[in-house]
C-alpha cells in the first residue's frame, strides 16, 4: 500500500525558506507513470496546488508562486522535496504531498494518494 | 487562470435524501479529446481530500454508486442519490485542463 509522509518544520520565521520533504513508501518514485505533487491548504480554505515533478525532474509550478518555489526529486532516497523562499504569514497552511497518477490512454492526471499533511506556521 | 465557483457553499441534508452540488468554470473544461477535465474530491474532517469523480463522470475505485458526476463545458454537478452519515465533509471540484485549481468547496452536513 502506497504511503506518503511529509516532514519539515512546524514553524518558519518570516522571510526565511520553508523546506519540506515527502517520503514515499510502498512504491518506487522512479515509475514513469507518476508525477509527485505538493498541495497546501490555508486554515479554513480550499486546497491550492503548488508544484509537481516526475522522477526525471520535469516540473510544473503554479504561476503565482513560481518565482519562490523549487521542487526536486531524489530517487535514491525515494523522496521528493519542496522549497518555498521568502515566506510570509500568508504561507501558513497545511502542506500535503500527493501522487498524480495517469489514467487511460490520455494519461489524465488525478491526485490519487495523499499524505496526512504537515501544518506549517509562519511566525516570528 | 481558470476560476471555479461552487454552489451552494453549505448544505444540510437529511440522511437518505439526495444532494446536489454545482461547479462553474470561468472557461470551458472540455478538452479537444472530448473529455471534461474536472474532478470531484471529498475532504472528510481531519483527513486529506479523496478522489470521488474524475473526467467529469467517472467514479474512482471504491466510490459508491450513489455518487455521480454530470455536466460539460463550464457547468458541472455532483449528485449524491441518498446521503449517508459518512458523506459529511467538504466537497471540492477541481480543474485539470490548465495545471490544477480547486473550487472553494461546499460543506455538507447532516440535517
Amino acid at each position: 500500500q502506497l504511503q506518503l509522509r511529509e516532514s519539515g518544520p512546524g514553524i518558519v520565521r518570516p522571510s526565511e525558506t520553508l523546506s519540506l520533504t515527502c517520503l514515499v513508501s510502498g512504491d518506487s518514485i522512479s515509475s514513469s507513470f507518476y508525477y509527485w505533487a505538493w498541495i497546501r491548504q490555508p486554515p479554513g480554505k480550499g486546497p491550492e496546488w503548488l508544484a509537481s515533478v516526475n522522477y526525471r525532474g520535469a516540473s510544473y509550478y503554479t504561476p503565482s508562486l513560481e518565482r519562490r518555489l523549487t521542487i526536486s526529486v531524489d530517487t535514491s532516497k525515494n523522496h521528493f522535496s519542496l522549497r518555498l523562499n521568502s515566506v510570509t504569514a500568508t504561507d501558513t497552511a497545511l502542506y500535503y504531498c500527493a501522487r498524480q497518477d495517469c489514467r487511460g490512454d490520455i494519461c489524465y492526471r488525478t491526485f490519487d494518494y495523499w499524505g496526512r499533511g504537515l501544518l506549517v506556521a509562519v511566525s516570528s | 487562470d481558470i476560476v471555479l465557483t461552487q454552489s451552494p457553499l453549505s448544505l444540510a441534508v437529511t440522511p437518505g435524501e439526495p444532494a446536489s452540488i454545482s461547479c462553474s468554470s470561468s472557461q470551458s473544461l472540455l478538452n479537444r479529446n472530448g473529455y471534461n477535465y474536472v474532478d470531484w474530491y471529498l475532504q472528510k474532517p481531519g483527513q486529506p481530500p479523496q478522489l470521488l469523480i474524475y473526467l467529469g463522470s467517472n467514479r474512482a475505485s471504491g466510490v459508491p454508486d450513489r455518487f455521480s458526476g454530470t455536466g460539460s463545458g463550464t457547468h458541472f454537478t455532483l449528485k449524491i442519490s441518498r446521503l449517508e452519515a459518512e458523506d459529511v465533509g467538504v466537497y471540492y471540484c477541481m480543474q485539470g485542463l490548465l495545471l490544477w485549481t480547486f473550487g472553494p468547496g461546499t460543506k455538507v452536513e447532516i440535517k
